[in-house]
């Protein structure tokens, strides 16, 4: 999991504004995906990627907007329509293979002010 | 979709002790049942996992059970020390995505 990079650490925000979170990973992992962690909650589904210039839904995707164009690349935005959106934001990627083991990036902490 | 329960939320052992932290999932179709590892402020790290045709794996202090029939699976830890103290996370692998439990957060005392 050292090969995913998420910046910023920690980010502010007023409300109203559109913020993107950035992940990019050196892994040549195919899948990759968004979680949001607030506490008490554990880790919830954002979006997820399974392919350059393709993504799915996850269980909380009203608010948040993403893009794949490059495998290294997959940036979360989080709009103003996101009523809630303080929270701890961890990438994460698949490997693939027999046990199919998920890393997590280091996380980006964000706070709406 | 899957659905995650994981109990208990929080556990307070002594050094030395035993730790268990056991978790269900509603969707049969389910094989793949990995445990995180977060400290604070940090990433999860995998700890252990094991998949629908095992029904028990081991890793020195830690250990994982898996029972298909009734849908649930556990993380043993043995012999806890303080810095097994962190949140403690369960997830379930359907088709294409992992479903987490709520976590536990697990305190080991000296």
């Amino acid at each position: 999991d050292g090969g995913i990079t998420q910046s910023p650490k920690y980010l502010f925000r007023k409300e109203g504004q559109n913020v993107t979170l950035s992940c990019e990973q050196n892994l040549n992992h195919d899948a990759m995906y968004w979680y949001r962690q607030d506490p008490g909650q554990g880790l919830r589904l954002i979006y997820y990627s399974q392919i350059v210039n393709d993504f799915q839904k996850g269980d909380i995707a009203e608010g948040y907007s993403v893009s794949r164009e490059k495998k290294e690349s997959f940036p979360l935005t989080v709009t103003s329509a996101q009523k809630n959106p303080t929270a701890f934001y961890l990438c994460a990627t698949l490997k693939p293979g027999r046990t199919d083991t998920q890393y997590f990036g280091p996380g980006t902490r964000l706070t709406v002010l | 979709g899957e659905n995650v329960e994981q109990h208990p939320s929080t556990l307070s052992v002594q050094e030395g002790d035993s730790a268990v932290i056991k978790c269900t999932y509603s969707d049969s179709a389910s094989n793949y049942f990995p445990w995180y590892k977060q400290e604070l402020g940090k990433r999860p790290q995998l700890i252990i996992d094991i998949r629908s045709n095992v029904g028990e794996k081991k890793d020195q202090r830690i250990a994982v059970t898996l029972n298909k029939t009734a849908k649930h699976f556990s993380l043993h830890i043995t012999e806890t020390q303080p810095e097994d103290s962190a949140v403690y996370f369960c997830a379930a692998r359907g088709y294409s995505t992992l479903t987490f439990g709520k976590g536990t957060m697990l305190l080991v005392s000296p």
